[in-house]
């Protein structure tokens, strides 16, 4: 059974600052990943994902991934943070299996930005 | 239209009362989803239905019935709730299958569930 583990259920960092959410992923064969933001009572909006066209995803509201198959990981970045980023972060993955499609969540990282 | 609408966006029932949770999408997916989410927690499936069908219930109790009227539509009915049901539910969409640029889910804004 595949997982994924985020590192971190809390992140801080100033605003301007860089911002490096962690995902790791447990499958025998690359998945599909993606990356979703979740503000405060609402529901998940999807930022990025990768499947398997390019290794460097670029998202929006400046995000952007890379798949690294070597580490099993698709850490999540951006350059610099802004007080409209402060949201809860969720990593998931999807079998590359076909048919509908069952997603694993991680347990979500809480990013706060400083001002 | 890239959406998908979830009504009604905040509800308070009753432990003795029946209510329903509505879900509609318009992207032409044949994939929807009902998910519960706990405070500070990832979204927990409840039910998959795959062309109209149900195709996966996650040992939901009988007290969540969902329903699938047509490719655009999903209910979740609610009858004889617990006060530890109240959580937040979310409908998703998505594609079945096909190419990889096709996966991903599309996302409601969710129900806020308070069962008092």
């Amino acid at each position: 059974a595949q997982s994924v583990t985020q590192l971190g259920s809390h992140v801080s960092v100033s605003e301007g600052a860089l911002v490096l959410l962690r995902c790791n992923y447990s499958s025998s064969v690359p998945p599909y990943l993606f990356w979703y933001v979740q503000y405060p009572n609402q529901g998940l909006q999807l930022l990025l994902k990768y499947t398997s066209a390019a290794t460097l995803v670029k998202g929006i509201n400046g995000f952007e991934a890379e798949f690294k198959k070597s580490e099993t990981s698709f850490h999540l970045t951006k350059p610099s943070a802004h007080m409209s980023d402060a949201a809860e972060y969720f990593c998931a993955v999807i079998p590359n299996s076909g048919g509908y499609q069952k997603v694993t969540f991680g347990t979500g990282t809480k990013l706060q930005v400083i001002p | 239209d890239t959406e998908v609408t979830q009504t009604p966006k905040h509800l308070v029932m009753g432990m003795t009362n029946k209510k329903s949770l509505k879900c509609e999408q318009h992207m032409g997916h044949r994939a929807m989803y009902w998910y519960k989410q706990k405070a500070k927690k990832p979204p927990e499936l409840m039910f998959v239905y795959s062309y109209e069908k149900l195709s996966i219930n996650e040992s939901v109790p009988s007290r969540f019935s969902p329903e699938c009227p047509n490719s655009s539509l999903l209910n979740l009915h609610l009858h004889a709730l617990q006060p530890e049901d109240s959580a937040l539910y979310l409908c998703a969409s998505s594609q079945v299958g096909g190419q990889g640029i096709n996966y991903g889910y599309t996302f409601g804004s969710g129900t806020r569930l308070t069962v008092v």
